[in-house]
């Protein structure tokens, strides 16, 4: 079982709209939580961690932690065509060793 | 600002050929990793290193070795390249707070 699980989608949402992606993860030594972005061609990039249970906010952006569950979300409010990539769920605990998820594919139609 | 660079951007070598990737950041980060990238299959560890001359096995080591003599330079080498590595490799380090920060990948392909 992989240990950090998202849907590959695509997920397709109209421009405007609040996108909202999903991840799980089965470690609860679990200690932070990583959302990248990933254009086709180019490498991940950073957009949103989160330590603590509840939410965070960046601009547009939400993530979402609840820790109980064992569940990361990444909510994309007012959803730009530029905002369509892969979204890639990362974890980090314990070890050395990060753990990627395969990356939900979003698209924006306008 | 932060930044990782990757040695080749586009690499076509040869079924046999030692190949050699190199990474380098400028962040004084003490973690580095290797990744391949393939559709479907998402990030895969080949090799990380927690200091200089320390590295540590991934999910793939095998047809790969790395080097670690400098702390912002961390090389991956593949010592008879195959087909099957045709891939995108990323290099990435982390910091304290275990953010990634990623070079722009080399995009393998072997022949």
């Amino acid at each position: 079982q992989k240990e950090v699980e998202q849907n590959s989608g695509p997920l397709s949402v109209p421009e405007g709209a609040i996108a909202s992606l999903n991840c799980t993860y089965s470690d609860r030594g679990s200690q932070s939580f990583f959302w990248y972005r990933q254009y086709s061609g180019k490498s991940p990039e950073l957009i949103m961690f989160i330590y603590s249970n509840g939410d965070k906010e960046d601009g547009r952006f939400t993530a979402q932690l609840n820790k109980a569950s064992q569940y990361v979300s990444l909510l994309i409010r007012d959803s730009q065509p530029s905002d369509s990539a892969t979204y890639l769920c990362s974890r980090s605990g314990g070890s050395y060793i990060p753990t990627f998820g395969r990356g939900t594919s979003l698209i924006v139609h306008p | 600002d932060v930044k990782v660079t990757q040695s080749s951007r586009y690499l076509v070598k040869r079924t046999g050929e030692k190949v050699f990737l190199e990474c380098v950041q400028d962040m004084d980060h003490e973690n580095m990793f290797w990744y391949r990238q393939d559709p479907g299959l998402g990030l895969r560890l080949i090799y990380f290193s927690y200091d200089v001359k320390m590295k540590e096995k991934g999910d793939i080591p095998e047809g790969y070795s790395v080097s670690r003599e400098k702390k912002e330079r961390f090389s991956l080498i593949l010592e008879s390249a195959s087909t099957n590595q045709t891939s995108m490799y990323l290099c990435a380090s982390r910091s304290l707070s275990n953010e990634q920060f990623f070079g722009p990948g080399t995009r393998l392909t072997v022949l």
